[in-house]
């Protein structure tokens, strides 16, 4: 098993421009997560999937939208980049059975930088 | 709102050497999970040990244990036999039991000197 992967792993944007981050996963994991990771801290999350076709909000979701439509893949969009979007990101899964998500796995993460 | 604090920024270590990272939370569930994270200079984020609340015996993988006091909201990891490979930056964190969400604290910086 992959685990869970992520692409790209380093992206340089300019302000306005619009990307999205790809991540998949080969667990059959349900639930599928997106965290930022500033410089010195810890992470937060941006969104979350419980599965195919259901999205949540997390901590921090301004400035960015998501989508579900396979178990395996949750990209996240980011339409208009901006320099408070300097950041790595972090895709995440775990197994869960109804409101109880067991331990989260992390992909790579993605070093985003927006000038 | 849960909170996770870890009070050192920055640790050292002699390799053979044993260290205890430290880590408290605020929260006023009864049931939940903490989790001590490792990320190396690769940013991978990887799982070192879980300990879920309910549980009274402490949980151990391998040279790592953690040392779980719920009255105190106390929950610090022990690095036993430190090695070089061990020098990451340590997080601790914090999930509900019926939550999604890690509540991260803002790490630990761990250096391991041969």
């Amino acid at each position: 098993n992959a685990g869970v992967t992520q692409t790209p792993k380093f992206r340089i944007l300019k302000i306005g421009q619009s990307m999205t981050l790809q991540c998949a996963q080969d667990m059959n994991h349900n639930y599928m997560y997106w965290y930022r990771q500033d410089p010195g801290m810890g992470l937060k999350l941006i969104y979350y999937s419980v599965g195919a076709g259901i999205t949540d909000k997390g901590e921090v979701p301004n400035g960015y939208n998501v989508s579900r439509s396979t178990t395996e893949d949750f990209p996240l969009r980011l339409e208009l980049a901006a320099p408070s979007q300097t950041s790595v990101y972090f895709c995440a899964s775990s197994y869960g059975s109804g409101s109880s998500p067991d331990t989260q796995y992390f992909g790579p993460g993605t070093r985003l930088t927006v000038l | 709102a849960q909170t996770v604090t870890q009070s050192q920024p920055e640790m050292s270590v002699q390799e053979a050497e044993t260290v205890t990272l430290s880590c408290t939370y605020d929260t006023s569930e009864s049931d939940y999970y903490l989790f001590w994270y490792k990320q190396p200079p690769s940013r991978q984020m990887i799982l070192v040990i879980r300990q879920e609340a309910y549980k009274q015996q402490n949980a151990t993988e391998n040279r790592f244990s953690v040392n779980f006091q719920k009255a105190a909201k106390s929950f610090s990891l022990k690095i036993s036999d430190s090695q070089l490979g061990d020098a990451a930056m340590y997080f601790c964190a914090y999930k509900e039991t019926s939550g999604s969400r890690l509540t991260f604290g803002e790490g630990t910086q761990l250096t391991v000197n041969p």
